[in-house]
Parts: structure tokens; C-alpha cells; sequence
């Protein structure tokens, strides 16, 4: 059973296009993760949300948890070929150790 | 050194031998997990230490599966008389306790033939 839904699984799009890409879950979550993975390297975090409805921003990205702590979506804004890779979701519990990861989306952003 | 180490980064293993994989966390970082991640999947939970504590091993798939982590820095995951199907990235990650944010290494990729 996956705890964490991603969508799409795949998007491709062009240089200078916006993407929004989901997670869903049907659990509340003490925090949740975002991480990028290039391939042959570890997911690198980006970012941490904790409260529902915040908003973070990271450059051209856009991070949202929802009011509910159950899903949260990444927007970014013109994309470059740089944002190519496997963008992750992880939802942790306090006091609870591990952290559950969705499939991901694979983004590829086009020259 | 400044961030998590793994190796190594590449492991070929025949059918039915023993391998092991090590993890160098990141200093201070009390919390150590193990994830393993198949191509086009996310990492999956195998087991977390807190120090030398091994605190949830839930995810190790089967008793072909050990990992330690004596001195509560340095980890080691075990996989004994390994089979195809534990083919994939080994994935190591360290944190302060409770934050949820994981630091990860590169991974260990194991081919079993």
C-alpha cells in the first residue's frame, strides 16, 4: 500500500513552461519533504513543510501544504533543463523515525 | 567528512554470496536509516538507528537482511546469500533526531547475478 501518492509520474515539457506536480495521501503527516534525485545520486532535500496551508518558496520553486497536512503540491515556475530529475515527496511523524516516500515525478525540461 | 558516505558506490555479487555495505553519516547526526530504492521507484524503509540503537527494523525484507551500527556512527548493512531480487540502490541517510529531513550518501548499487 502506498501511503503517498505522486502525479503525474512523468512530465515533460519545455524550457521557460510552469509545472505543478501532487502529493496525496490519506494520512495527516507531523511534516512533510521535498527532495530532488538526479540519477546515480542520493535525493537531495529542498524543503520541509510542517504547517497546514503554509507556503514556501525556494527560487522559482513553490512549495504548499494543505490545510489538512495530507498533500502538498510543488509548483515551478519557467522551467530550466536544470530541474530535470526525480522530484520526491516524504511524509514524517514525530517521535516515529522513518519517513515514507511516494514513486516520484520524473521531470524533463527541454533546451 | 561534510556530508554522508557510502560504499561502495557499485557491488556486482554472484547468487549466493554475502555482501556488505557501509555508511559514513554525517558527524553529529545521532539518526541513521537504511532505504533501499528500485529503478523507477521512491526509497523504501529497511531500518533506523537512534546512536547504536537499532529502534525500528521493520522494513528489512527478510532474515537474509542485518544491519548494525555498533559505536552509534559508522553502519553496516548485511545481506547474506543474496538472490536477484535484491538488486537495487542501497540508499543511506542521517539526520538530527525527530526532524524528518534526511541528509542521504550516494547509494551502494547492488547487481546480483
Amino acid at each position: 500500500t502506498q501511503l503517498l501518492e505522486q502525479s503525474p509520474q512523468f512530465l515533460s515539457i519545455q524550457e521557460g513552461e510552469n509545472l505543478t506536480v501532487y502529493c496525496n495521501s490519506s494520512s495527516v503527516f507531523s511534516s512533510l519533504q521535498w527532495y530532488r534525485q538526479e540519477p546515480g545520486e542520493g535525493p537531495v532535500l529542498l524543503v520541509t513543510v510542517v504547517t497546514g496551508g503554509e507556503v514556501k518558496k525556494l527560487k522559482r520553486l513553490t512549495f504548499q501544504f494543505g490545510d489538512a497536512r495530507k498533500d502538498s503540491s510543488l509548483h515551478i515556475t519557467a522551467a530550466q533543463p536544470g530541474d530535470t530529475g526525480l522530484y520526491l515527496c516524504a511524509g514524517a511523524y514525530t517521535n516515529a523515525g522513518k519517513s515514507t516516500f511516494g514513486d516520484g515525478t520524473t521531470l524533463t525540461v527541454k533546451p | 567528512g561534510a556530508g554522508v558516505s557510502q560504499s561502495p558506490r557499485y557491488k556486482v555479487a554472484k547468487r549466493g554470496q554475502d555482501v556488505a555495505l557501509r555508511c559514513d553519516p554525517i558527524s553529529g547526526h545521532v539518526s541513521l536509516f537504511w532505504y533501499q530504492q528500485a529503478l523507477g521507484q521512491g526509497p523504501e524503509f529497511l531500518t533506523y538507528f537512534q546512536n547504536e540503537a537499532q529502534l525500528d527494523k521493520s522494513g528489512l525484507p527478510s532474515d537474509r537482511f542485518f544491519a548494525e551500527r555498533p559505536e552509534g556512527s559508522v553502519s553496516t548493512l548485511k545481506i547474506q546469500r543474496t538472490q536477484q531480487e535484491d538488486s537495487a540502490v542501497y540508499l543511506c541517510a542521517s539526520s538530527l533526531p525527530n526532524t524528518g529531513e534526511l541528509f542521504f550518501g550516494e547509494g551502494s548499487r547492488l547487481t546480483v547475478l
